[in-house]
């Protein structure tokens, strides 16, 4: 079974400073797909950036982007250049080529806060 | 297009009673799931479905029923509610197809069994 692990529950950001969370998961497939979801105190789930495991190059999205290291079973979000509207709880999430559509294993979830 | 709604928002239940948690969308998509929200847990896969008919359990089934009779409409069934049914729950669609396609998620629906 494949599984994600986000080990810091908390992280707090200055505001207009760069922050990273980190993410680790297990598997033994070859082809999969990794996420990273934020979910603001509306509780609504926002995707905001993924990352296909047969694509080298680190996907970004603005201020977000990844650093995805395959072999090592690493995927880490750092957010450049905080806003208050950051502040979050944010998720990594995994699910396999196969019933990739229905199917997401999240980790625990860290709770990101931005210090004006 | 109202995308994923769920209701109700919010309720409130005595261990024992039954209940149905509503998920409908509007965007014909084919593969639907729930999810349930603990704290400290992340989210978790109750059941999903890859179309009408067709359902399958993922993670934590137990104690939660489902049907698709429909392809816009996907209902948890909770038979008899136990307080380790408290979460969030959460409904996803996402189209079928080759490849990843994003799941659009729900607003939730906070239960609380007493």
């Amino acid at each position: 079974a494949q599984t994600v692990t986000q080990s810091q529950p908390e992280m707090s950001v200055q505001e207009a400073e760069t922050v990273t969370l980190s993410c680790t998961y297990d598997t033994s497939e070859s082809d999969y797909y990794l996420f990273w979801y934020k979910q603001p105190p509306s509780r609504q789930m926002i995707l905001v950036i993924r990352q296909e495991a047969y694509k080298q190059q680190n996907a970004t999205e603005n201020r977000f982007s990844v650093n995805f290291q395959k072999a090592a079973k690493s995927f880490s979000l750092k957010i450049s250049d905080s806003q208050l509207g950051d502040a979050a709880m944010y998720f990594c999430a995994y699910t396999g080529r196969i019933g990739a559509n229905s199917k997401l294993t999240f980790g625990k979830g860290i709770t990101l806060s931005v210090r004006p | 297009n109202a995308g994923v709604t769920q209701t109700p928002k919010f309720q409130v239940l005595k261990t024992g009673q039954s209940m149905t948690l509503q998920c409908a969308q509007d965007m014909n998509h084919e593969y639907m799931s729930w999810y349930r929200q603990d704290p400290g847990m992340g989210l978790r896969l109750i059941h999903y479905s890859v179309g009408a008919g067709i359902t399958d359990q993922g993670e934590v089934p137990n104690g939660y029923n489902v049907s698709r009779s429909t392809t816009e409409d996907f209902p948890l069934r909770l038979l008899s509610a136990a307080p380790s049914q408290t979460s969030v729950y959460f409904c996803a669609s996402s189209p079928s197809g080759r490849g990843f396609n994003e799941q659009f998620f729900g607003p939730g629906t906070r239960l609380t069994v007493l």
